[in-house]
């Protein structure tokens, strides 16, 4: 039963690809964000999102775009990956302002 | 840009008491400090979160000073489980974003 959960835990996939990562919370909570985690292990917010509003990093690639089917659900989809994406991307959700994160998708472009 | 600073790295005896500094010279009147820990490339753990008064919970204490120039985590029983990457983040009043910082690696010693 966990709360947020993200798959897949590994991708590893050819520069060029498009690829997607998958997030689901069951907590009921009305926002989720993706965050991305470099080597340095800086944690940056990418995207945060709820029922009404999508605010983007500026700093965000265009290739990067989140998709909602649901409350429940916040994917991310890269397009023409890069070395550089080459990161760890994380999920949360949040209510009442304490975001709650997944385990982690570590993406490794070659 | 983070608006904390923190140690790069601390030890601490198992058994005794934590306490992880973090300075947060400009925050504003409304913007929250929070804890987050992160052990071993898991996801972040919510630790605690405060705005100016001492906050206790089951797994740690907040002690914010009068001026909120800074602050201090405190494991009150530290344990090799503790050992992990703790953050110290300000939430931004404009958009209630956390802005994450480099952290205090904190190793338990037995």
């Amino acid at each position: 039963d966990t709360a947020v959960s993200q798959t897949p835990k590994y991708l590893v996939t050819q520069m060029g690809n498009d690829k997607s990562i998958k997030c689901e919370q069951n907590l009921g909570h009305d926002t989720m964000y993706w965050y991305k985690q470099d080597s340095k292990k800086f944690l940056k917010i990418m995207f945060s999102y709820n029922n009404k509003e999508l605010i983007i990093n500026e700093t965000v690639p265009n290739r990067f775009s989140p998709k909602s089917p649901d409350k429940a659900h916040l994917n991310l989809h890269i397009n023409s990956l890069e070395l550089g994406d080459s990161a760890v991307y994380f999920c949360a959700s949040s209510q009442a302002g304490v975001p709650f994160f997944g385990q982690g998708t570590r993406l490794t472009v070659v | 840009d983070a608006k904390t600073t923190q140690p790069t790295s601390m030890d601490c005896a198992e058994g005794r008491a934590a306490n992880l500094p973090c300075n947060h010279s400009t925050i504003s009147g409304n913007e929250y400090v929070y804890w987050y820990r992160q052990i071993h490339s898991q996801g972040p753990q919510y630790i605690i979160h405060g705005l100016k008064n001492n906050e206790t919970n089951e797994m740690a204490s907040l002690i914010i000073t009068e001026d909120r120039k800074s602050s201090t985590l405190i494991l009150p029983h530290a344990t090799l489980r503790d050992t992990a990457v703790y953050y110290c983040i300000v939430r931004v009043d404009s958009n209630y974003q956390l802005i994450w910082g480099a952290g205090t690696k904190l190793i338990i010693k037995p």
